[in-house]
């Protein structure tokens, strides 16, 4: 699976809109950009994924360039229950297996300020 | 539905001891997995199953059983707790179709000494 690089954490003011960026340079046509996020002492929570599309759901939108190299998350109004580590993972789109495996590197701290 | 389910959320085990985590979905997901999450390390995977009566080993299985008898639960079991196995286990579901989202459980903070 490509790698990603994101900002090691940010900041949003609260009823601001959070955009969290992630380098992904080396991904190929077949993998699919997945956003998840983990609030302190919980497990993982999805939010979005996209193959090269922007998609909008009710929490997110994920914003993906045209040679699809990068993408941007967005949280349009933020709150102080968003403040979490979000996580951008690239992975190939597969039937079953260990292959299901998501790979979340150090992800970004967001701080939501109130 | 509740989700994922997973029991206990906190333990304190003696090296040596042996202990199961639980997890269980009501979601009817064929897919369930533990991954266990270390400092700096991310979230590793330990086991893994396609469905009732599948497992598979992750990259990280050695210490750890498990077994699917039922669609609803995957217990994890640690055989003989090590303290390189203190750590954040979670367990995590999804339906059985490809690049579907994955649900994770609340998680067991295991402590061992």
């Amino acid at each position: 699976d490509a790698k990603t690089t994101q900002p090691t954490s940010m900041d949003c003011a609260e009823g601001r809109a959070a955009n969290l960026p992630c380098n992904h340079s080396t991904i190929s046509g077949n993998e699919y950009v997945y956003w998840y996020r983990q609030i302190h002492s919980q497990g993982p929570q999805y939010i979005i994924h996209g193959l090269k599309n922007n998609e909008t759901n009710e929490m997110a939108s994920l914003i993906i360039t045209e040679d699809r190299k990068s993408s941007t998350l967005i949280l349009p109004h933020a709150t102080l229950r968003d403040t979490a580590v979000y996580y951008c993972i690239v992975r190939v789109a597969v039937l079953s297996g260990s292959a299901r495996q998501l790979t979340f590197g150090s992800g970004t701290q967001l701080t939501v300020l109130p | 539905n509740a989700g994922v389910t997973q029991t206990p959320k906190f333990q304190v085990l003696k090296t040596g001891q042996s202990m199961t985590l639980q997890c269980a979905q009501d979601m009817n997901h064929e897919y369930m997995s533990w991954y266990r999450q270390d400092p700096g390390m991310g979230l590793r995977l330990i086991h893994y199953s396609v469905g009732a009566g599948i497992t598979d080993q992750g990259e990280v299985p050695n210490g750890y059983n498990v077994s699917r008898s039922t669609t609803e639960d995957f217990p994890l079991r640690l055989l003989s707790a090590a303290p390189s196995q203190t750590s954040v286990y979670f367990c995590a579901s999804s339906t059985d179709r490809g690049n579907e989202k994955l649900f994770f459980g609340s998680g067991t903070q295991l402590s061992v000494l």
